[in-house]
């Protein structure tokens, strides 16, 4: 079955950092493109990062670019999204998904809120 | 970059109706779009690909169609649990743009 489980949200402060990670499994994490979702409290999804298999290619949304990064560690079936210089319109739920071009799988989120 | 935008962005309607929702692009893309379900308080679940293939355990009460930039999704008989928000979400290329959503309430 697959299972992804995300973890590291929390509060913090505008200007902060946080590590969001996703731990993967239930298949063969390294044959998998993965992304990032957001879901900002009564707001819809957006979609903000994704990484290839091998982590030689990443994409992410314009208002992410230059303060967050993507990446994974095959060996230990994790996903990652380091967020730094946070803004209160960062706060929302993250969720992690396998992508096979589309959504398949997601996790149920980790909450981060950005506020002082 | 490509913009998805949903209409209508509310949408309440009896049991038993035939609902439709649309999905058009700012450029075209093919046939890369998917649709998700989301229920209240629950996460998103794929519903269609490929414009029109429908996900395995998916009621067949939904369909899907369209090609280029302009899509649709169906619910053929509307029935209580399809209470949602619904997404359109291109794929072809990034960033995988979501629509703004569609949320569908029982009348």
């Amino acid at each position: 079955e697959v299972q992804l489980v995300e973890s590291g949200g929390g509060l913090v402060q505008p200007g902060g950092s946080l590590r969001l990670s996703c731990a993967a499994s239930g298949f063969t994490f390294s044959s998998y493109w993965m992304s990032w979702v957001r879901q900002a409290p009564g707001k819809g999804l957006e979609w903000v990062a994704n990484i290839k298999q091998d982590g030689s290619e990443k994409y992410y949304v314009d208002s992410v670019k230059g303060r967050f990064t993507i990446s994974r560690d095959n060996a230990k079936n994790s996903l990652y999204l380091q967020m730094n210089s946070l803004r209160a319109e960062d706060t929302a739920v993250y969720y992690c998904a396998r992508e096979n071009y589309v959504l398949h799988y997601w996790g149920q989120g980790t909450l981060v809120t950005v506020s002082s | 970059d490509i913009q998805m935008t949903q209409s209508p962005s509310s949408l309440s309607a009896s049991v038993g109706d035939r609902v439709t929702i649309t999905c058009r692009a700012s450029q075209g893309i093919s046939n890369y779009l998917a649709w998700y379900q989301q229920k209240p308080g629950k996460v998103p679940k794929l519903l269609i690909y490929a414009a029109s293939t429908l996900q395995s355990g998916v009621p067949s009460r939904f369909s899907g169609s369209g090609s280029g930039t302009d899509f649709t999704l169906t619910i053929s008989s509307l029935q209580p649990e399809d209470v949602a928000t619904y997404y359109c979400q291109k794929y072809n290329s990034a960033p995988l743009t979501f629509g703004q959503g569609t949320r569908l309430e029982i009348k």
